[in-house]
């Protein structure tokens, strides 16, 4: 079974400055996407970013981008210039790439991260 | 075009009673995934459907949890009976398959059992 790793409970960044999100993941797969969901305190869980295992090149939306360092496992969201909107629980989740993309998420236990003005 | 769609956006229940959450998939979508949230387990699979079939449900903690998807556009997921411990956010999600694995998510049920 896969695993989530984020090992960061909580974050604090001054506004305006850049913060980095850490997520470690464990499988078996080559084939596999992983992603990065926001929760703000309304609940809706709100895709930020996605990456496929297959893309060497690290994905990018904007201030939000990742570190995917695949033979490491690894999945970091790093924000840049960050606002007071980006308060939020930020989770990692891994999706396997197998059957058509249709399995479920495993999601990490998040990281709250806070903004300061 | 409309999101998913869940219902109630909160129920309180008394334990030992039926609760029923319903959820309707964005149109077009072929997989269903029903999710919880607690604050000791984080949030956790329970059960995903492809085209209205059950695909794996060993997520479901307990014999009283059912999932059903009648078709296309209604889900729901029923606990009988219920128990203080169900107490938690239930998110329904729908993707489209080869949609690169991107889920939607539904604004949620927050359960709460006395």
């Amino acid at each position: 079974a896969q695993t989530v790793t984020q090992s960061q409970p909580e974050m604090s960044v001054q506004e305006a400055e850049t913060v980095t999100l850490s997520c470690t993941y464990d499988t078996s797969e080559s084939d596999y996407y992983l992603f990065w969901y926001k929760q703000p305190p309304s609940r809706q869980m709100i895709l930020v970013i996605r990456q496929e295992a297959y893309k060497q090149q690290n994905a990018t939306e904007n201030r939000f981008s990742v570190n995917f360092q695949k033979a490491a496992k690894s999945f970091s969201l790093k924000i840049s210039d960050s606002q007071l909107g980006d308060a939020a629980m930020y989770f990692c989740a891994y999706r396997s790439g197998g059957g058509g993309g249709a399995d479920g998420l495993t999601f990490g236990k998040g990281t709250h991260l806070i903004i300061q003005p | 075009d409309a999101g998913v769609i869940q219902s109630p956006r909160h129920e309180v229940t008394e334990m030992g009673q039926e609760v029923t959450l319903r959820c309707k998939p964005i149109s077009g979508h072929n997989s269903l995934f029903w999710y919880r949230q607690t604050m000791m387990r984080g949030l956790e699979l329970l059960i995903y459907f492809n085209n209205n079939v059950p695909i794996d449900d060993s997520g479901m903690p307990e014999d009283r949890f059912s999932a059903k998807m009648p078709n296309a556009s209604f889900s729901t997921l029923k606990i009988q009976p219920s128990e203080p411990r169900d107490s938690a956010v239930y998110f329904c999600a729908s993707s489209r398959t080869g949609n690169r694995g991107e889920q939607y998510f539904g604004p949620g049920t927050r359960l709460t059992v006395t």
